[in-house]
């Protein structure tokens, strides 16, 4: 079963706004990651913050990790229509750093 | 450096017939691993491997055979294709030195059994 499930599947915003994606998942980790997925392309490593972290910044990107909550948040702010793409979250499978479990993803889209 | 390359892009496969996915990282990880992803889903840990000889299962192992007998490559065989075997399926690979476990990931290939 996926460790990570996002929210919400599907994200519709304008240009400019600021979007928001939910990240959910079942046991304790190591670290959580956000990857990037444009259509028909391979995944693209964005951030990862580790579970002794609360928030990491890079960019325009704001994560945040609530451990007793098993949730993390991707926040882009000034969104632009090149960041529309799939988002998805990944954490490790608890035994190990770096054996990933991917979650369904959202699908953001960023109108002109 | 080329980072992770999979071939072919495309493959169309008769059920039955086997055939084999290649992946190639020239950055020296000892991680890699193979996702297969559906239509509409997140991806799916079929089999990795922490170093050459070593291999394991991941999520949906069924049906796939890999061996890692270099560091520098990972293939993927299929022994008997069937129709839900139909995917788009990435190959990634990630140092396990340091701290830092992000993954690279290959451009993908995308499977289709008849």
């Amino acid at each position: 079963s996926q460790q990570g499930e996002e929210d919400p599947q599907a994200l519709s915003i304008q240009e400019g706004e600021n979007a928001t994606m939910n990240c959910s998942y079942k046991t304790s980790i190591n670290n959580l990651q956000w990857y990037r997925q444009n259509s028909g392309r391979g995944l693209v490593h964005l951030i990862l913050i580790r579970s002794n972290e609360r928030e990491k910044h890079s960019g325009r990107l704001r994560v945040t990790l609530d451990t007793s909550k098993k949730s993390s948040s991707l926040l882009i702010t000034a969104s632009r229509a090149a960041d529309t793409a799939s988002y998805f979250c990944a954490t490790d499978a608890g035994d190990s750093s770096y054996k990933l479990i991917f979650g369904s993803g959202t699908r953001l889209l960023v109108r002109p | 450096n080329a980072g992770v390359t999979q071939t072919p892009k495309f493959q169309v496969l008769k059920t039955g017939q086997s055939m084999t996915l290649q992946c190639a990282q020239d950055m020296n990880h000892e991680y890699m691993s193979w996702y297969r992803q559906d239509p509409g889903m997140g991806l799916r840990l079929i089999h990795y491997s922490v170093g050459a000889g070593i291999t394991d299962q991941g999520e949906v192992p069924n049906g796939y055979n890999v061996s890692r007998s270099t560091t520098e490559d990972f293939p993927l065989r299929l022994l008997s294709a069937a129709p839900s075997q139909t995917s788009v399926y990435f190959c990634a690979s990630s140092s396990m030195t340091g701290s830092i476990y992000e993954q690279y990931f290959g451009p993908g290939t995308r499977l289709t059994v008849t």
